[in-house]
C-alpha cells in the first residue's frame, strides 16, 4: 500500500528564513508526486508537481522541490520565507499512468513570523 | 474561470439522519474525486469518477456511502444513517483528462458536523 510520511507537524520560522519540508513515499512503481498547499480559508491549491524528466522541479511563489528516488523523497524549499506563505502544506503521491487516486501526507502547518 | 464547486460549505447532522453533498467540478472535466479530510490529518480517498463510470470506489468507509454522477459532471456524495464519526470535511477534485499527472483541481470543501 502506498504512503506518504512528513515529518514535521508544525513549523515556525521567521521572516526571510530559509524553509525546507521533508516528505517520504513508500509506492511499489513509477509515481508522480506532488505538493499542495492550503492557506487559512482556502482550498488546497497545486504548488508543484513531479512526473518526469529534471529532478529538481519549480513551482509558484518560488517553491522548489528534489525528487530523489533512491531517497524515495521529495522535499519542498524555498530560499527565503514570507509571512504570507503562512499555510498547510500537504505532500502527495500517485501512481504513474491513467487518472488515480493522492496519497497525502498528513501535512505541515507552516507558520512565519514577522 | 470557475473553480470546483461544493455545496454546502457547512452541514450540521444530527446521528442517524441522511446527508446529501454536491459538487460541480471544472467544466469539461473528465476526472472527478472525492476524499475525506479528519480534523489534523490530510486528505484520504473515497472514490473516482471518470466522466459517469465510478471506476474506484476502494476507499469508502461503509455501505452507507454511495456517490453518483449520472451525467458525468455533477456528483453527488451521500452518506445515510449518518454516525458521529462521519465528522470531517469532504473534498472534492476534479482533473482535465484521464491522466495520473494531470493535477486535481480542490473544492473549498463540505464541512460535515454529526451531533
Amino acid at each position: 500500500a502506498q504512503s506518504v510520511s512528513q515529518h514535521n507537524h508544525h513549523v515556525i520560522l521567521s521572516e526571510a528564513a530559509s524553509l525546507e519540508l521533508g516528505c517520504n513515499y513508500s509506492y511499489g512503481g513509477t509515481v508522480n508526486l506532488f505538493w499542495y498547499v492550503q492557506y487559512p480559508g482556502q482550498h488546497l491549491q497545486l504548488l508543484l508537481k513531479y512526473f518526469s524528466g529534471d529532478p529538481l522541479v519549480k513551482g509558484i511563489k518560488g517553491f522548489e522541490a528534489e525528487f530523489i528516488k533512491s531517497k524515495f523523497s521529495f522535499n519542498l524549499r524555498k530560499p527565503s520565507v514570507q509571512w504570507s506563505d503562512t499555510a498547510e502544506y500537504f505532500c502527495a503521491v500517485n501512481g504513474a499512468g491513467t487518472a488515480s487516486k493522492l496519497t497525502f501526507g498528513t501535512g505541515t502547518r507552516l507558520q512565519v513570523t514577522l | 474561470g470557475a473553480g470546483v464547486s461544493q455545496s454546502p460549505r457547512y452541514k450540521v447532522a444530527k446521528r442517524g439522519q441522511d446527508v446529501a453533498l454536491r459538487c460541480d467540478p471544472i467544466s469539461g472535466h473528465v476526472s472527478l474525486f472525492w476524499y475525506q479530510q479528519a480534523l489534523g490529518q490530510g486528505p484520504e480517498f473515497l472514490t473516482y469518477f471518470q466522466n459517469e463510470a465510478q471506476l474506484d470506489k476502494s476507499g469508502l468507509p461503509s455501505d452507507r456511502f454511495f456517490a453518483e454522477r449520472p451525467e458525468g459532471s455533477v456528483s453527488t456524495l451521500k452518506i445515510q444513517r449518518t454516525q458521529q464519526e462521519d465528522s470531517a470535511v469532504y473534498l472534492c477534485a476534479s482533473s482535465s483528462r484521464d491522466k495520473s499527472n494531470q493535477p486535481q483541481h480542490f473544492g473549498d470543501g463540505t464541512r460535515l458536523s454529526i451531533l
